[in-house]
């Protein structure tokens, strides 16, 4: 069974601070996204990442695929209270599969 | 233009009733997916439509739990004899077509209290 362990669990910081949130798996997958999921809503897309070693900027945040194809990363820099919110990762085991295997979540707070 | 819709946001039910949760997913979207969210874990896939294609229900995680999908566009999930673990938040999700190069596009979810 494929996993998708992200880490941390919970994180709390100031406003404009630096993070990273981590996503590992000991599979590869052929595709990786990232979503932001607020309360009360659904998980909303922000990044794509297909070829290994790839990395995408989204305004401050910046998004990396592992080259193995086996982890992500999420690096936001100078993070505001907007950016609060449940992160999940979610991979694609294979190309072209509607079965994504969605990691636990980082939940992160900013505070003002 | 509109987006996924669910109704109800939440539900308060007995253990042992039934209960149907609906999803109006973005018009022209063939593709429809159900997923489990419970406290402190991921997204658990439960059932897939697309098109006129038979599901993909290999998620339902047991006989208690069926969906359809009318017409190619609404579909309603349901739970007979509901337990206490099956409380959760249901989330439905549509896309233009099946596959991971088609963005999902989630409702706000239906939050499931079995007591």
């Amino acid at each position: 069974t494929q996993l998708l362990e992200q880490s941390p669990q919970f994180l709390s910081i100031q406003e404009g601070e630096n993070l990273t949130v981590y996503c590992n798996s000991s599979s590869v997958f052929s595709s990786l996204q990232w979503y932001r999921q607020e309360p009360g809503e659904g998980p909303v897309l922000l990044v794509t990442v297909v070829t290994g070693g790839e990395v995408k900027k989204l305004k401050r945040l910046t998004f990396q695929f592992g080259d193995a194809r086996k982890d992500s990363s999420l690096h936001i820099t100078a993070a505001q209270p907007g950016d609060t919110g449940l992160y999940l990762c979610a991979g694609a085991p294979t190309s072209g599969t509607y079965k994504y295997i969605f990691g636990t979540g980082t939940r992160l707070k900013v505070l003002a | 233009g509109a987006g996924v819709s669910q109704s109800p946001s939440n539900k308060v039910t007995e253990k042992g009733k039934d209960v149907e949760l609906r999803c109006d997913p973005i018009s022209g979207h063939t593709a429809l997916y159900w997923y489990r969210q419970s406290l402190g874990q991921g997204l658990e896939f439960l059932i897939y439509f697309q098109g006129n294609s038979a599901p993909d229900k290999s998620g339902l995680p047991s006989d208690r739990f069926s969906a359809e999908r009318t017409g190619g566009s609404v579909s309603t999930l349901t739970i007979q004899r509901t337990q206490q673990e099956d409380s959760a938040v249901y989330l439905c999700a549509s896309s233009l077509a099946g596959g991971n190069l088609y963005e999902q596009y989630f409702g706000p979810g239906t939050r499931l209290t079995v007591t």
